[in-house]
């Protein structure tokens, strides 16, 4: 069975501090990756995505994700975050072929001190 | 928001009375889901659908039911609700296997 592992639960930063939010999942096979934002009482965005090709996926509002294959693993950046950013940032995988579960993780907490 | 309407968006009601959340949606997506949100467990699936009458069970199914029976609106029923299902709930849809998902804005749902 598929999983996500989000080992920030609650990450805290000052205006223009680089950001990295760990994501790493568990499957054998080909994976489709996404992060989703939840904005304080919003539903679900999506940020960027990534199913093949450059492992390096750039999304909106300045975001970027790198899929690293061989650590299973696509952590999300941003190199100066706004006190806009604060919101809660989920991780999602489901596999190319077969069932079309998509699974989150547990999500992250930014929050950004102005 | 993509054209998905949850109703309704605020809901109490008492243990072990049965409650149904409807999804809508405009897009003619083929695929659409059930999520629950609780603190510290992220979105967890309930049930999905693939298509008209054709549903499957998520990993917390227990205590939920789904119908499909046409491609806009895609119901889950609490049969007889209990504290344990206090969360909010979120519905998704897509247009094809393993591509992005679009939410509705979410159902507070408080059983007392």
């Amino acid at each position: 069975a598929q999983s996500v592992s989000q080992h920030n639960h609650h990450v805290i930063l000052s205006e223009a501090a680089s950001l990295e939010l760990g994501c790493n999942y568990s499957y054998g096979g080909t994976v489709n990756l996404f992060w989703y934002v939840q904005y304080p009482g919003q539903h679900l965005q999506l940020l960027l995505k990534y199913f093949s090709g450059d492992p390096l996926v750039k999304g909106i509002k300045g975001f970027e994700a790198e899929f690293i294959k061989s650590k299973f693993s696509f952590n999300l950046r941003k190199p100066s975050v706004q006190w806009s950013d604060t919101a809660e940032y989920f991780c999602a995988v489901n596999a190319q072929t077969g069932a079309n579960n998509l699974f989150f993780g547990t999500g992250t907490r930014l929050t950004v001190i102005p | 928001d993509a054209g998905i309407t949850q109703s309704p968006r605020h809901k109490v009601t008492e243990t072990g009375t049965p409650v149904t959340l409807r999804c809508h949606q405009t897009e003619n997506h083929r695929y659409m889901y059930w999520y629950r949100q609780d603190p510290g467990h992220g979105l967890r699936l309930i049930h999905y659908s693939y298509g008209v009458k054709d549903t499957d069970k998520g990993e917390v199914s227990d205590g939920y039911s789904v119908s499909r029976s046409k491609t806009e609106d895609f119901l889950l029923t609490l049969e007889s609700a209990t504290s344990s299902q206090t969360s909010v709930y979120f519905c998704a849809a897509t247009t094809a296997p393993n591509t992005e998902a679009f939410f509705g804005q979410g159902t507070r749902l408080t059983v007392v």
